[in-house]
């Protein structure tokens, strides 16, 4: 069965200290991996997209890559701002349409 | 700006009641989604529509009900038949199946 797993459930940091979140996924191929950042009471934002082992992609603090398993998404120096839920995402290699979700890091940043 | 609007933010039911969630995009996307968020669980897909006039079920379609007569619009319908509707609902649409989601800013639904 398709299935993503973030960790941790949440990240509790000080301000400036970087850290990871990690998302594994276990999909029939994958097609894409994406990462977005959700606000209490918003949709979910769109933050990078992922197609192969190895790839990073990188904005302001931000940096996510990945490999065959898992991605990560690194925070560098964060500032109270990236207090969020990051969501992971899986497009399955099957041909179809469904995108598997996991159930969030919810980031917090204190000054 | 281009986006997707979600109306109303808040929805309240009562029993025995149908209750439709509005879902427009002015970006041009033909794919577009209905997702429930619940706390601790990731984003479940209801309903999805490639096309105008045509859309499949997702993972938990039971007691939901949609319509795609425009391209901008793709309107949910929760009915009565939705035993536990309480939830965070959310749309979304895409260029096509293998780029990013856009998504609107929710309609949370709560039972009266």
């Amino acid at each position: 069965e398709d299935q993503v797993t973030q960790s941790p459930e949440a990240l509790r940091l000080q301000e400036g200290e970087s850290s990871s979140l990690n998302c594994s996924y276990t999909v029939s191929g994958l097609r894409g991996l994406f990462w977005y950042r959700q606000d209490p009471g918003k949709g979910p934002e769109f933050l990078f997209t992922l197609y192969s082992a190895g790839e990073e992609k990188e904005k302001e603090r931000l940096k996510a890559t990945l490999t065959k398993k898992e991605s990560f998404l690194h925070i560098t120096a964060p500032k109270p701002e990236d207090s969020a839920t990051y969501l992971c995402a899986a497009l399955p290699n099957t041909g179809g349409f469904k995108t598997i979700f996991g159930a969030g890091t919810r980031l917090f940043v204190k000054a | 700006d281009g986006g997707i609007t979600q109306s109303p933010k808040y929805l309240f039911r009562k029993e025995g009641q149908n209750v439709t969630l509005s879902c427009e995009q002015n970006l041009n996307h033909d794919a577009m989604y209905w997702y429930r968020q619940d706390p601790g669980q990731g984003l479940r897909l209801i309903y999805y529509s490639q096309i105008v006039n045509d859309f499949q079920k997702g993972d938990i379609a039971e007691g939901y009900s949609v319509s795609r007569e425009k391209k901008e619009s793709f309107p949910l319908t929760v009915t009565s038949a939705q035993k536990n509707p309480t939830a965070f609902y959310l749309c979304a649409s895409s260029q096509g199946v293998n780029q990013p989601q856009h998504f609107g800013d929710g309609t949370r639904l709560s039972i009266l």
